[in-house]
């Protein structure tokens, strides 16, 4: 059971907008810690898509934001394209168990 | 470009231990932390621990302390990761990545395919 609870799986249609929660505790995303997001494509290694919330390495496209509220962080894609289909993670650290901690993924299927 | 190349695919016994190697390219190797992340047949990502490769302190995730150890050859520019008293648990994808802002990782080698098996 991981730590950061992601949902199993997403789904939307081209230039839709889906969004994948990522909720923590008190103990990670409830602290000043930040919160990283992966995208993992098929067959490939994940990559840094946000770093800190909300900021997008050079070469993400604009289409990928995110957020936070209390313990849980968000992250948002709008005008879904096929190319965007994967898995997607989030990472923080707990104070608790004082580990970098994942979120058990999402797979985002675009119909 | 920076970029990280991995060794290949090891099949190993229970018992048995495993050294995964992560050569580095390009600049400032000296001034990262690096990282070793896994990810199991679910999917699911763990992080072991990080070396910096300045210094070569290191720290483990506890559940991977006394069984895992992160070494750098700074002259080769190279990473291993060795894990021993593997058990069929530990069959996985390895992977290598550099750290970035607040622990996050930017860059990541291609993974190394370990497997634990009788």
């Amino acid at each position: 059971q991981s730590v950061l609870t992601q949902p199993p799986s997403v789904s939307g249609a081209p230039g839709q907008r889906v969004t994948i929660s990522c909720t923590g505790g008190d103990s990670n995303i409830g602290t000043p810690y930040d919160v990283h997001w992966y995208q993992q494509l098929p067959g490939a290694a994940p990559q840094l898509l946000l770093y800190a919330y909300t900021n997008t390495p050079s070469g993400v496209p604009g289409r990928f934001s995110g957020s936070k509220s209390g313990t849980s962080a968000s992250l948002a894609i709008t005008g879904l394209q096929v190319e965007d289909e994967g898995h997607y993670y989030c990472q923080s650290y707990d104070s608790r168990l004082r580990d970098i901690v994942f979120g058990g993924g999402t797979k985002l299927t675009v119909l | 470009q920076a970029q990280f190349v991995q060794s290949g695919a090891e099949v190993k016994k229970p018992g048995a231990s495993v050294k995964v190697s992560c050569k580095a390219s390009g600049d400032g190797f000296t001034r990262y932390n690096f990282y070793w992340v896994r990810q199991d047949s679910g999917q699911r990502l763990e992080w072991m621990g990080w070396i910096n490769a300045g210094d070569g302190a290191t720290r483990y995730s506890h559940k991977f302390q006394g069984r895992v150890a992160f070494t750098r050859d700074t002259s080769a520019t190279t990473l291993y990761m060795e894990l021993s008293s593997l058990t069929t648990e530990d069959t996985a994808v390895y992977y290598c990545a550099r750290g970035f802002a607040s622990d996050a990782f930017d860059l990541w080698g291609q993974g190394t395919v370990v497997t634990v098996s009788s």
